[in-house]
């Protein structure tokens, strides 16, 4: 199974705060790469698949890149609705592995 | 509207059986292959299995953790995808999701509510 890491599993930012999270594979899976957003008690949202397209309906805010094994999840200025918990999927391989988590706090 | 909801979770004892539910409306059910992740209380998501859709002989893959303890099956005439699990064990505990596969079933673009499956004595 390919492992998925995040970094970090939690941060603590402000609002209008430029956030940068990374998830690291651990094998190559070229950009089959998906970023969701959770927040708490309900189910997960997809913000950002193939590594860098931007799901419909998803703030501009958001954005994706990557490729290989190294991938990033950035929003270019933190709005109060952000507060949440990011995950990465690799959908290189079955199963599709999630990192563990990256949560977004209010600083 | 894109909709999915998941029944039938409830308590169940450990070496149980329970049969969960994923009705779907709103899109070409039959189209898709659907996946079914799950989220331990407190914890992060874990993959639990997917069904293909009518094109690749509705072929269905599981994690190491469920496989053969745990069946996928659909009723695309009811636009409903099941899970139906068995010998469940504490460590199973947690809010199961349905979600629509899109993009070559490379990502999940809708997901149910979820629905709590509690296994314990």
């Amino acid at each position: 199974d390919i492992q998925m890491t995040q970094s970090p599993s939690s941060l603590s930012a402000s609002i209008g705060d430029r956030v940068t999270i990374t998830c690291r594979a651990s094998q190559s899976i070229s950009n089959h790469l998906n970023w969701y957003q959770q927040k708490l008690g309900k189910a997960p949202k997809l913000l950002i698949y193939a590594a860098s397209s931007l799901q419909s309906g998803v703030p501009s805010r958001f954005s994706g890149s990557g490729s290989g094994t190294d991938f990033t999840l950035t929003i270019s200025s933190l709005q109060p609705e952000d507060f949440a918990t990011y995950y990465c999927q690799e959908s290189h391989n079955v199963p599709r592995m999630f990192g563990q988590g990256s949560k977004v706090e209010i600083k | 509207e894109v909709q999915l909801v998941e029944s039938g979770g409830g308590l169940v004892q450990p070496g149980g059986s329970l049969r969960l539910s994923c009705a779907v409306s709103g899109f070409s059910f039959s189209g898709h292959y659907m996946d079914w992740v799950r989220q331990a209380p407190g914890k992060g998501l874990e993959w639990v299995g997917r069904s293909g859709n009518k094109d690749n002989s509705y072929i269905t893959e599981y994690a190491a953790s469920v496989k053969g303890r745990f069946t996928i099956s659909r009723e695309d005439s009811e636009n409903s995808l099941y899970l139906q699990m068995y010998s469940l064990k504490t460590e199973d505990t947690a809010v199961y999701y349905c979600a629509r596969s899109y993009g070559s079933g490379r990502s999940n673009d809708y997901w149910g509510q979820g629905t709590l499956v509690t296994v314990s004595s």
